[in-house]
């Protein structure tokens, strides 16, 4: 059964513009989550969608957002790009209840230049 | 919210020697999970242990969750276990928080 998909695996962007990264959870897998991992602050929960509805969300600013769709397919968006969110950013899925293991993807790694 | 402490942050071995890894966490978990972060990036799941003792191969774990908790043990070690290792806790909040990681180096 296939893994986690993200895509695309690598990006440079500039400062000001903005990304979509995508990510396919396992086949029936109704969670998924998104993570953001740089050298200074390790890995940080960005968000968790489950049937399209966000049920947590971590500290980051607005510029950061994300949503799912109703084959479970998630997109993040990070807008306005700063060079600090250059990092590896990685999205998870699970089956969807408290407390199920978390399966991760390659990963999306980007630059912002 | 949640602590989670790993030690030791660095640990270099020969080929062949055992280690232990450890993972302390603040309060009660719903969830604990240890990863190994491949050289390209991805978390390969090592072990879904929220509690008791697990093995696979040359590698087993062990949660006490009372204690809060976690040991991860590499047996007869080799190169290719290099890498970061990632223990990871939930508190029915859907989120993971991570530990800092052990930067494991294992030379031939």
């Amino acid at each position: 059964k296939a893994g986690v998909t993200q895509t695309p695996r690598y990006l440079i962007k500039t400062r000001g513009q903005q990304v979509t990264l995508s990510c396919s959870p396992i086949s029936g897998h109704r969670s998924v989550s998104w993570y953001q991992q740089t050298p200074g602050q390790g890995l940080q929960f960005l968000f968790e969608y489950f049937s399209e509805t966000q049920r947590n969300k971590g500290n980051f600013p607005g510029r950061f957002s994300g949503r799912q769709f109703s084959n479970s397919r998630s997109e993040m968006n990070v807008s306005t790009l700063e060079l600090g969110d250059s990092a590896l950013y990685l999205c998870a899925s699970s089956g969807g209840d408290f407390s199920t293991e978390a399966f991760f993807g390659q990963g999306t790694r980007l630059t912002v230049v | 919210g949640i602590q989670v402490e790993q030690s030791p942050p660095d640990l270099i071995l020969q080929e062949g020697a055992n280690s232990t890894l450890r993972c302390n966490f603040s309060d009660s978990v719903n969830n604990l999970q240890w990863f190994h972060q491949n050289p390209w990036g991805q978390l390969i799941n090592l072990f879904y242990i929220p509690s008791g003792t697990k093995q696979n191969g040359r590698l087993s774990a062990t949660t006490v969750a009372t204690e809060r908790y976690s040991l991860l043990y590499i047996s007869s070690s080799q190169t290719t276990d290099s890498g970061v290792y990632f223990c990871a806790v939930e508190r029915s909040n859907y989120k993971l928080t991570f530990g800092k990681g052990t930067l494991l180096t294992v030379n031939p």
